[in-house]
């Protein structure tokens, strides 16, 4: 089994000061994890994603992450906030095969809406 | 190139109503997704193709639901009797990949809107 949670229903900040998104995660297989950001009325779009490769990952748009297997985490940062960064972001956990790929059904956390003040 | 494309954009049935919701993935991609996004949660996994063969559908909340992929390409959810429970935005999503082999990422639509009044 495998489940995400997102540790911030919403997150606010100014623009140009860092953002973190927190997210834990709990799964019996090594894991594949993702963030997905969903703008208003729009699809879901992958922003970065760890499969067991570097533990430090970068995304699109200046943000990252980092999984750490000691504490079960998948925090998601960017070091300055920017208008355009507010949306709903998803932390996401697959089960990850020994092949080094993704299974694919995907399981989602709560959401954390970001909103950026001028 | 065009993405994943869904229809209709909204879609509001009285209880009661059958609904049918479509779901145009990416040329060629083999695999395709159907999730439940209800209002304030994350999406929840409905059920899954691979080509026009459904290899999971564990998702689907009560046999109300039925998903169908005939030809390997076109996606369509129906919804049977409809209950305000059913009430969420339904997102499709497609991947080159095979179940199992998916280094590719999901490529979603964006979603129908389906209230049931």
């Amino acid at each position: 089994a495998q489940s995400v949670t997102q540790l911030d229903s919403h997150v606010s900040v100014s623009e140009g000061t860092p953002v973190l998104l927190r997210c834990n995660y709990s799964s019996s297989y090594s894991p594949s994890l993702f963030w997905y950001v969903q703008h208003p009325n729009k699809g879901l779009q992958l922003l970065l994603k760890y499969t067991s490769a570097a533990t430090l990952v970068k995304g699109i748009n200046g943000f990252e992450a980092e999984f750490k297997k000691s504490e079960t985490s998948f925090h998601l940062t960017k070091p300055s906030a920017h208008m355009s960064d507010a949306a709903e972001y998803f932390c996401v956990v697959s089960k990850h095969n020994a092949g080094g790929t993704s299974y694919g059904k995907l399981t989602f956390g709560q959401g954390t809406i970001l909103t950026v003040h001028p | 190139g065009a993405g994943v494309s869904q229809s209709p954009r909204y879609k509001v049935a009285k209880r009661g109503q059958d609904v049918a919701l479509r779901c145009d993935p990416i040329s060629g991609h083999v695999s395709l997704f159907w999730y439940q996004q209800a209002l304030g949660q994350g999406p929840e996994f409905l059920t899954y193709f691979q080509n026009e063969a459904q290899l999971d559908k564990s998702g689907l909340p009560s046999d109300r639901f039925f998903a169908e992929r005939p030809e390997g390409s076109v996606s369509t959810l129906k919804i049977q009797r409809t209950q305000q429970e059913d009430s969420a935005v339904y997102l499709c999503a497609s991947s080159p990949g095979r179940l199992g082999q998916l280094n590719s990422p999901l490529h979603f639509g964006n979603g129908t809107r389906l209230t049931v009044t």
